[in-house]
This record gives structure tokens, C-alpha cells and sequence, in this order.
């Protein structure tokens, strides 16, 4: 069974530092999705990543995928109250059939001024 | 494109009630997957369909849930009788087999007392 934890799971950071969110899983996959929730929406998209060393950033967001160590990072720089949210990793399993992500808890983020 | 969307957004019923919960995907997406968010499970994969075909029901929690896809722009989840252990948020996503980019829909709230 595939298993994606995130840590951590609830995060209290004041604007302009810098943080790290993590996401292992337990399988091969090369396919990594990040999402943001905001309170009561639905799941935006964020970040694919589809292979080893990939790094995609968005503004101050950086996501990265580790294959080898099942490990993708989400690094938030200097961070803003507008960021807060709940990011959840997921990972497809198919090998490129589209057949369903596994989420992780989600790590419930709040940005204090 | 109107992008996933699903109806109604919110859904308060009475236990043993029937509820069915609609969506329709986009359009020339040939995946489509059912989710329930809950605060104790997270993000659950329940059902999904491949060219209107059901693949993998094993989330389906019990056999009160029920799911069809008569056609491929449109998708039910039923829930009959109703519990209060039920109530979550519900998702449908959709993906065009080979691409990248899984879609949610804005997701039904459903509430059972």
C-alpha cells in the first residue's frame, strides 16, 4: 500500500522567513503534485514534478522531487500572510496511467505578521 | 472550459435519507475519480471510472456508496441510506489518460444528521 506523509503537519511562521515542508512516500513514482486549500475551496494545482531533480518554483514557492530518496521538498521563502493555507503533497502511482493520486495529511500553514 | 463542476455545493440531509452527489468533467477528460475529504482521513480516493468504465472501487466504503458513469460528461455518487459518519466534503477530479493535470471540482459539502 502506498503511504505519503508529510511533515510537519501544522506550522506557525512569521512573514518573511523561510520554511520547509516534506513529503515522503513510499514508492518508486516519479510523479509529484502539490496543492494548496484555502479554508472551505477546493485543491489548486501548484506543482507536477515528474522526474528526478526536478525543481519547479512560483513566486516564493519552490517545490523539488528526490526519486532515489522518495522525498519531495516544498520551500517557502520569505514568507507572506497570503500563503496561508493547507498544502498537501500527492503522488501518482500509475507509471503514466492517471490512475488516482494518494495524498498526504496535509500541513496546515499559518503566516503571522 | 468551465473547468469540473459538481452539484449541489452543499447538501444537508436527514440519516437514512438518499443522497446522490452529481459531476460532470471536462470536456475530452477520460478519467474521472471520486473523493472524500474528512478531518480524522484526509483525502480518500473512493471510485474511479476510465472511459466511463469503473477501474477500482476498493475505496468505497461500504455498500450504502454507489457510483455510475452513464456518459462520459457525467458522473453520480449515491449514498443511500445516509449516516452521520458521512458527512465530509466530496471531490470529483478528472484527467485526460497520458497527460499530467488532474482537475477538482469545487467539491459538495455534505452534512447528515
Amino acid at each position: 500500500e502506498l503511504k505519503v506523509e508529510q511533515n510537519p503537519l501544522f506550522l506557525s511562521m512569521q512573514e518573511g522567513k523561510n520554511y520547509t515542508i516534506y513529503c515522503n512516500y513510499s514508492t518508486t513514482s516519479d510523479r509529484l503534485y502539490w496543492y494548496r486549500q484555502d479554508p472551505g475551496k477546493s485543491l489548486e494545482s501548484l506543482f507536477v514534478l515528474l522526474s528526478n531533480g526536478a525543481v519547479k518554483q512560483e513566486g516564493r514557492l519552490m517545490a523539488s522531487l528526490d526519486t532515489k530518496a522518495r522525498l519531495s521538498t516544498l520551500h517557502i521563502t520569505a514568507a507572506v500572510h497570503d500563503l496561508s493555507a493547507t498544502y498537501f503533497c500527492a503522488v501518482d502511482d500509475s507509471g503514466g496511467g492517471a490512475d488516482g493520486l494518494t495524498f498526504g495529511k496535509g500541513t496546515h500553514l499559518i503566516i503571522q505578521p | 472550459d468551465a473547468g469540473v463542476i459538481q452539484s449541489p455545493r452543499h447538501e444537508v440531509t436527514e440519516m437514512g435519507q438518499e443522497v446522490t452527489l452529481r459531476c460532470k468533467p471536462i470536456s475530452g477528460h477520460n478519467s474521472l475519480f471520486w473523493y472524500r475529504q474528512t478531518m480524522m482521513r484526509g483525502l480518500e480516493l473512493l471510485i474511479y471510472f476510465n472511459n466511463n468504465v469503473p477501474i477500482d472501487d476498493s475505496g468505497m466504503p461500504e455498500d450504502r456508496f454507489s457510483a455510475k458513469m452513464p456518459n462520459a460528461s457525467f458522473s453520480t455518487l449515491k449514498i443511500q441510506p445516509s449516516e452521520p459518519r458521512d458527512s465530509a466534503v466530496y471531490f470529483c477530479a478528472s484527467i485526460l489518460r497520458g497527460t499530467y493535470g488532474y482537475t477538482f471540482g469545487s467539491g459538495t459539502r455534505l452534512t447528515v444528521v
